[in-house]
């Protein structure tokens, strides 16, 4: 079964870039699946940021794409999101999740959560 | 982009009750209907309930059923229990740069 994880520096300084890691475990992120990040906030609910595959191609939410940055790492079954230059407005709990077969940016399986807070 | 527009903000119902949440797209969302229902709990990992508008996803009992086409679209959960106190959201996966409805809160009384 397949199980998520995120990691994550929890407080970040405006301006700053958070990075963020999911480790995956019960598959590979080389096989057939995107992966993708979703992030929850007090005021805009659930956000897509986006999606990865395993060649390393990207789709982003066009409203994050200047900030985001995702890569993924098949040697320590992992994917990353750099998001630069954050404000208050990224406070979130952030999310890595695995996409359905059927499309990339429908998530079946997620991680539990982390909290990223942007404060000085 | 497209907008989803869910209603009520907050439903508060009691166990065994059924419940019915509303998702309205801003544009079509197509033949394929390309919509999504989640329950979100804190602290937990956020759970895939319908895709395709209507189809199940894996080991979502059939108390969960998702209806609608075109614009309007419906998550109805029957026979409430006390842990399906959470937040649902819809989302619609059919354009680039998929977007979520704001949610609803279900409170069990």
């Amino acid at each position: 079964q397949v199980h998520l994880q995120e990691s994550g520096p929890g407080l970040v300084k405006p301006s700053e870039t958070v990075s963020l890691t999911c480790t995956v475990s019960g598959l590979s992120v080389s096989s057939t699946f995107y992966w993708g990040w979703v992030r929850r906030s007090p005021g805009k609910g659930l956000e897509w940021i986006a999606t990865v595959y395993r060649d390393g191609s990207t789709y982003h939410n066009p409203s994050l794409r200047s900030r985001v940055t995702m890569s993924i790492d098949s040697s320590k079954n992992q994917f990353s999101l750099n998001l630069k230059s954050v404000t208050a407005a990224d406070t979130a709990v952030y999310y890595c999740a695995r996409a359905h077969v059927v499309a990339t940016d429908l998530f079946d399986h997620w991680g539990q959560g982390t909290l990223v807070t942007v404060s000085s | 982009e497209v907008v989803l527009t869910q209603s009520p903000a907050t439903l508060s119902l009691s166990p065994g009750e059924r419940a019915t949440l509303s998702c309205g797209a801003s544009q079509n969302i197509g033949s394929f209907n390309y919509l999504a229902w989640y329950q979100v709990k804190p602290g937990l990992a956020p759970r895939l309930l319908i895709y395709g508008a209507s189809t199940r996803a894996t080991g979502i009992p059939d108390r969960f059923s998702g209806s609608g086409s075109g614009t309007d679209f419906t998550l109805t959960i029957s026979g409430l229990e006390p842990e399906d106190s959470a937040v649902y959201y819809c989302q619609q996966y059919v354009s680039s740069g998929s977007t979520f409805g704001q949610g609803t809160r279900l409170e069990i009384k």
